[in-house]
């Protein structure tokens, strides 16, 4: 089975403290994603990366960077949180499309939820 | 502007009652299409998708999806509902062409009565 694991399922953070949140999978798949989930809206894409050290915005990349040192690996990071940052984190995989490979598809971590007060 | 319409934000249904879940897209071309349900405390996981070909899509749990490209919508339907079924359900396309980014639609919460 294809695993997206997370670093915590729930976290607590100050006003202006530096977060990290960890994403790792197991599928060896080039493409990971780290996107936030608010009631309402869905789920809107952070940034994402097509391969170790590459990195692209996505649609609400301001006041988040991430980091991609290892291809399993994947990063984001809240330089200095703000309340507007509290909100459901999700981090999924993928592997290149090749074709129209029945395999292609994103696969999603349990998410982090955050709360910055 | 590129989009992603799910109307519903919430329904209700009885179990065993047939379902219908709507979802309409505004991009030029056919996009990739996909339904996933995020059941409560969980991540996404998904339930079915479309490339092309047959425009009834078969998935899992009982699911299937057709797609209208006149209305340019991928309807998400189920003949009889579970209990189990309760969960928020999102309709996504990927208009990338081979990156998988994904856009979202805000996702509609199913409510099931015994």
């Amino acid at each position: 089975d294809v695993k997206v694991t997370q670093s915590s399922r729930y976290l607590v953070k100050r006003t202006g403290e530096k977060v990290f949140l960890e994403c790792v999978q197991d599928m060896d798949h080039e493409n990971m994603f780290w996107y936030r989930q608010d009631p309402g809206l869905g789920l809107r894409l952070i940034y994402f990366s097509y391969d170790v050290k590459m990195k692209e915005k996505g649609d609400i990349p301001e006041g988040y960077s991430v980091s991609r040192e290892k291809k399993e690996r994947f990063s984001l990071i809240l330089e200095s949180a703000s309340t507007n940052q509290t909100s459901m984190y999700l981090c999924a995989s993928s592997s290149l499309m090749v074709g129209l490979s029945l395999s292609y598809e994103q696969y999603f971590g349990p998410g982090t939820r955050l709360t910055v007060t | 502007a590129q989009s992603v319409t799910q109307p519903d934000i919430h329904i209700t249904v009885s179990e065993g009652a047939s379902l219908e879940l709507r979802c309409n897209y505004s991009y030029g071309a056919t996009p990739y299409l996909f339904w996933y349900v995020q059941s409560p405390g969980q991540g996404l996981q998904l339930l079915l998708k479309y490339f092309s070909g047959d425009t009834l899509v078969q998935g899992i749990k009982g699911f299937e999806a057709e797609f209208k490209r006149s209305q340019s919508s991928f309807n998400l339907r189920k003949p009889s509902v579970h209990w189990s079924d309760a969960a928020e359900y999102f309709c996504a396309v990927d208009p990338s062409g081979g990156y998988n980014k994904l856009i979202f639609g805000a996702g509609t919460r199913l409510a099931v009565h015994p």
